[in-house]
């Protein structure tokens, strides 16, 4: 069973929009929401991430959305630019279990 | 802070040999970590939880006799790939858990493993 659905699993964006990555959860014992990104032949990492109690979370260029009723959470790459080209994960943990979206690659055009 | 090495970054090997992968946290204590193999275009499928000091965890359908972790010192995990096959080809990445305080335990990730066998 997955425990967290992500969608797109691919996207492509031209330079400068705005990608949009959505995962969708069913435990409601998570109470930890990273994002990852990960370029091909390394490792995930942390992008960014929120908790259960704020609805929304800001750093830099990338947005993180939280609709707790819904049990869902996005991803917002604003002003994408061609070096954010990865794949991106999103993953759901409390305490030791820890699960991973399938993933959405992400690719910017120019 | 917070970073977290593997060693060697790509090792290719002979059927049969066994391999040994090094995960190490650089900066801070890691009591519990982790490792995943990943198959090309495909998330990170976890493999066994590392506990300093105590057996690892494995998860369902992973061999314990094939995949040896050993966790010895709060800073280094290691995962030995005992009589590798070309199936065993991946790529494997570890974690180690940041205690940060309150329910929330962050994982930072090393750079990965990736392994070929011939």
């Amino acid at each position: 069973q997955q425990q967290v659905k992500q969608s797109p699993q691919s996207l492509i964006v031209q330079k400068g929009g705005i990608s949009i990555i959505n995962c969708a959860y069913e435990n409601t014992a998570f109470d930890y929401f990273p994002w990852y990104q990960q370029f091909p032949g390394k490792g995930p990492a942390l992008l960014i991430a929120i908790r259960p109690d704020v609805s929304e979370k800001k750093e830099g260029r990338f947005t993180i959305s939280f609709n707790k009723s819904a049990k869902q959470f996005s991803l917002h790459i604003m002003d994408s630019q061609p070096g954010d080209s990865a794949t991106y994960f999103c993953a759901a943990t409390s305490g030791n279990q820890f699960y991973f979206g399938t993933g959405t690659s992400l690719t910017v055009i120019p | 802070g917070a970073v977290v090495s593997q060693h060697p970054s790509w090792v290719i090997c002979k059927s049969g040999t066994s391999v040994k992968i090094e995960c190490r946290s650089l900066d801070f204590q890691a009591t519990t970590m982790f490792w995943y193999r990943q198959f090309p275009k495909q998330s990170l499928m976890l493999m066994a939880t590392s506990n300093e000091g105590s057996k690892a965890t494995y998860e369902q359908g992973v061999e314990k006799d094939k995949f040896l972790i050993n966790h010895a010192s709060l800073t280094l995990s290691t995962l030995t790939v005992t009589s590798a096959h070309p199936e065993d080809s991946s790529f494997y990445i570890c974690s180690a858990r940041h205690p940060s305080g309150g329910r929330v335990n962050e994982q930072f990730f090393g750079p990965g493993t990736r392994l070929t066998v011939l």
